[in-house]
């Protein structure tokens, strides 16, 4: 599995943007770059995926480098409700999902 | 139904207990698995049924028995844990058991107490 690097925590205000980074510098060609998402006292939540194009979805932009060792998962908008721990996971296609040790993004009202 | 439910959310149990963890999804998906997570901790794998069979055993101690008796439902069976085994269990869902977009759905876990 490939080892991912994300801060430990960050703080944004609340409506304001977010980038939460992830190095994954020994991501295999194959591997996709999942993002999940563990609010409190509840399971995780996926967020979105790519390989190496930009990905928008309603939840979340994610800008992957174009050397695919780094991506950056972008909240448009912080709301109270994004408060988790945010979790970079490269995956290819098995059952898999290796967690590693995650962002907590605390928002600030 | 986008949900994978989980019972019991609270279980206390003593170390010579039998107990059982149930989770149940009607997505239709196929593979189902266990997590465990440990106060913050990140979840940790622990099985993973694939079309009701196991496909996956993270190494777990035969005192953790899954069971998949059906497309839609999973159980854990608990004997003679530990106090150290205390910890959140997370069942989890997807479509398919390969391919990219499989997607994880999780349910809101059973937070386990040994005593």
């Amino acid at each position: 599995d490939a080892k991912t690097t994300q801060p430990n925590s960050m703080e944004s205000n609340e409506e304001e943007p977010v980038h939460l980074p992830c190095n994954h510098s020994t991501i295999s060609g194959t591997d996709y770059i999942h993002w999940y998402r563990q609010l409190p006292s509840q399971g995780p939540e996926y967020v979105i995926h790519g390989l190496t194009s930009n990905v928008n979805n309603r939840m979340a932009s994610l800008a992957i480098a174009e050397d695919r060792k780094s991506s950056t998962l972008i909240l448009h908008r912080a709301t109270l409700r994004d408060a988790a721990v945010y979790y970079c996971i490269p995956h290819f296609g098995n059952e898999k999902l290796t967690f590693g040790t995650g962002t907590r993004l605390t928002i600030i009202p | 139904d986008t949900e994978v439910t989980q019972t019991p959310k609270h279980l206390v149990m003593g170390m010579t207990n039998k107990k059982s963890l149930k989770c149940e999804q009607h997505m239709g998906h196929r593979a189902m698995y266990w997590y465990k997570q440990k106060a913050k901790k990140p979840p940790e794998l622990m099985f993973v049924y694939s079309y009701e069979k196991l496909s996956i055993n993270e190494s777990v101690p035969s005192r953790f028995s899954p069971e998949c008796p059906n497309s839609s439902l999973l159980n854990l069976h608990l004997h003679a844990l530990q106090p150290e085994d205390s910890a959140l269990y997370l069942c989890a869902s997807s479509q398919g058991v390969a391919g990219v977009n499989n997607e994880q759905f999780f349910g809101p876990g059973t937070r386990l107490t040994v005593l």
